[in-house]
C-alpha cells in the first residue's frame, strides 16, 4: 500500500502565497488518482476544499486552488488570511483510500 | 441540503462492541461509495472502511480487518459499522463520509476503556 506524503508543516504571511503538496511512494499522482484536499481546524470536523484535482465546492474560499506540480498533487493558497491557518490532508482515491500526514499550515 | 449525521458512539471497555449509524439526506444515496475515516485525539485521519453504492464491494484497513464490520440500507439512507473486539487504539472520533464530493458527518466520539 502506497505511503502518502505531505509537508508536516508550512508558515506563510498574511497576504502571501503558499502551495502544499502530496506526494506518492508508488509513483507520480495522476489526474487518475483523483486527489483530495481536505481543510480541519481545531474541534471541528473536516471539509472538503478541492475534489478529483481541481474542482471546488461552492464553500471553497477562490484563494484556494488545486493541480498537479511535479509528480504530485497540489493545494495552492493565494492570499492567505488567519481564518486559513488549520491542518490540510489530500487523500489519492485511486484504489485503498490514503491519507497524508496532514500539513500544519500556519499563517503568521 | 445534503446532510450526514453520525450516531451510535460512546464508552465501551476493551473487547467490547459497538455499532456506529449514518443518516444521509440530499442526495441518492445508492449511488455513491460511502467510507468510514476516524480520528485518534491529537492525530492525523485514517481512513477505516468503505462500501460501495449497492453494497457489492467493501475495503477495510488493515488495522481493523477482521474485527469491523461495514454495511448499508439504501431504503433507509443509512450506513453502519459494527466494532467488535473493540482496542484502546480504536479510541477517535469516527466520521462518516460519502466519497465523492467528500461530504463529511460531524463525527461521533469512540472511547474504549475500562
Amino acid at each position: 500500500q502506497a505511503v502518502v506524503t505531505q509537508e508536516p508543516s508550512l508558515t506563510v504571511s498574511p497576504g502571501g502565497t503558499v502551495t502544499l503538496t502530496c506526494g506518492s511512494s508508488a509513483g507520480p499522482v495522476t489526474s487518475d488518482l483523483w486527489p483530495y484536499w481536505y481543510q480541519q481546524k481545531p474541534g471541528q470536523a473536516p471539509r472538503t476544499l478541492i475534489f478529483d484535482t481541481t474542482n471546488k465546492h461552492s464553500w471553497t474560499p477562490a484563494r484556494f486552488s488545486g493541480s498537479l506540480l511535479g509528480g504530485k498533487a497540489a493545494l495552492t493558497l493565494s492570499g492567505a488570511q488567519p481564518e486559513d491557518e488549520a491542518d490540510y490532508y489530500c487523500m489519492l482515491y485511486g484504489g485503498p483510500r490514503v491519507f497524508g500526514g496532514g500539513t500544519k499550515l500556519t499563517v503568521l | 441540503e445534503v446532510q450526514v449525521v453520525e450516531s451510535g458512539g460512546g464508552l465501551v471497555q476493551p473487547g467490547g462492541s459497538l455499532r456506529l449509524s449514518c443518516t444521509v439526506s440530499g442526495f441518492t444515496f445508492s449511488n455513491y461509495w460511502m467510507s468510514w475515516v476516524r480520528q485518534a485525539p491529537g492525530k492525523g485521519l485514517e481512513w477505516v472502511a468503505h462500501i460501495k453504492g449497492d453494497g457489492s464491494e467493501k475495503r477495510y484497513a488493515d488495522s481493523v480487518k477482521g474485527r469491523f464490520t461495514i454495511s448499508r440500507d439504501n431504503a433507509k439512507n443509512s450506513l453502519y459499522m459494527q466494532m467488535n473486539s473493540l482496542r484502546g487504539e480504536d479510541t477517535s472520533v469516527y466520521y462518516c463520509l460519502r466519497d465523492y464530493g467528500g461530504i463529511w458527518g460531524q463525527g461521533t466520539q469512540v472511547t474504549v476503556s475500562s
